[in-house]
């Protein structure tokens, strides 16, 4: 079974720096797809940010970026310049790839607290 | 439009209450999903409808009932629920089909349910 840790129940950051937050996973699949999702208070989930295991390339949205190690199963999320609207829990999944004609499960991690102080 | 609408918003009901929880969906997506979340918690997998049938039940207690009258709605039926039962339930939509494509889930607001 594919599980995600994400080990920091709770960061923060200045307004105007940047944050790392950090998740690991665990798979036996080759193929598979890793999201960061946002929920702010208002509880609406939100994707972020997605990367295909397949490409070495790091994605990256805008001001956020995440590290892609995928020999150590690590998937961090950069946000570059923080801003008090990035003050939110972020969740990281996983979901197996390859064709999925009943629906996508989505394994998530416990999440982050982001607190970003002005 | 890339919108999930869930009603209501915020329902209280009693144990011997029963009540449903609606979610639309506009996007053209063939699966949707319930989800339970607990404050400070990921979201709980409970159902999956693909394609209007059920494709996936995470051993989910029968005193939650999901409906998935056609590909637009998708409703949570409840009767006799617990005070546990309290919590935000997250509807959310997705594509299905044949290609790689990420199929990402967009998610709705949710309904915070309190059960007394």
């Amino acid at each position: 079974a594919q599980t995600v840790t994400q080990s920091q129940p709770e960061m923060s950051v200045q307004e105007a720096e940047t944050v790392t937050l950090s998740c690991t996973y665990d798979t036996s699949e080759s193929d598979y797809y890793l999201f960061w999702y946002k929920q702010p208070p208002s509880r609406q989930m939100i994707l972020v940010i997605r990367q295909e295991a397949y490409k070495q390339q790091n994605a990256t949205e805008n001001r956020f970026s995440v590290n892609f190690q995928k020999a150590a199963k690590s998937f961090s999320l950069k946000i570059s310049d923080s801003q008090l609207g990035d003050a939110a829990m972020y969740f990281c999944a996983y979901r197996r790839g390859g064709v999925r004609t009943s629906g996508s499960r989505l394994t998530f991690g416990e999440g982050t607290q982001l607190t970003v102080n002005p | 439009d890339t919108e999930v609408t869930q009603t209501p918003k915020h329902l209280v009901m009693g144990m011997t209450n029963k009540k449903s929880l609606k979610c639309e969906q506009h996007m053209g997506h063939r699966a949707m999903y319930w989800y339970k979340q607990k404050a400070k918690k990921p979201p709980e997998l409970m159902f999956v409808y693909s394609y209007e049938k059920l494709s996936i039940n995470e051993s989910v207690p029968s005193r939650f009932s999901p409906e998935c009258p056609n590909s637009s709605l998708l409703n949570l039926h409840l009767h006799a629920l617990q005070p546990e039962d309290s919590a935000l339930y997250l509807c959310a939509s997705s594509q299905v089909g044949r290609t790689r494509e990420f199929y990402e889930q967009y998610f709705g607001p949710g309904t915070r349910l309190t059960v007394t």
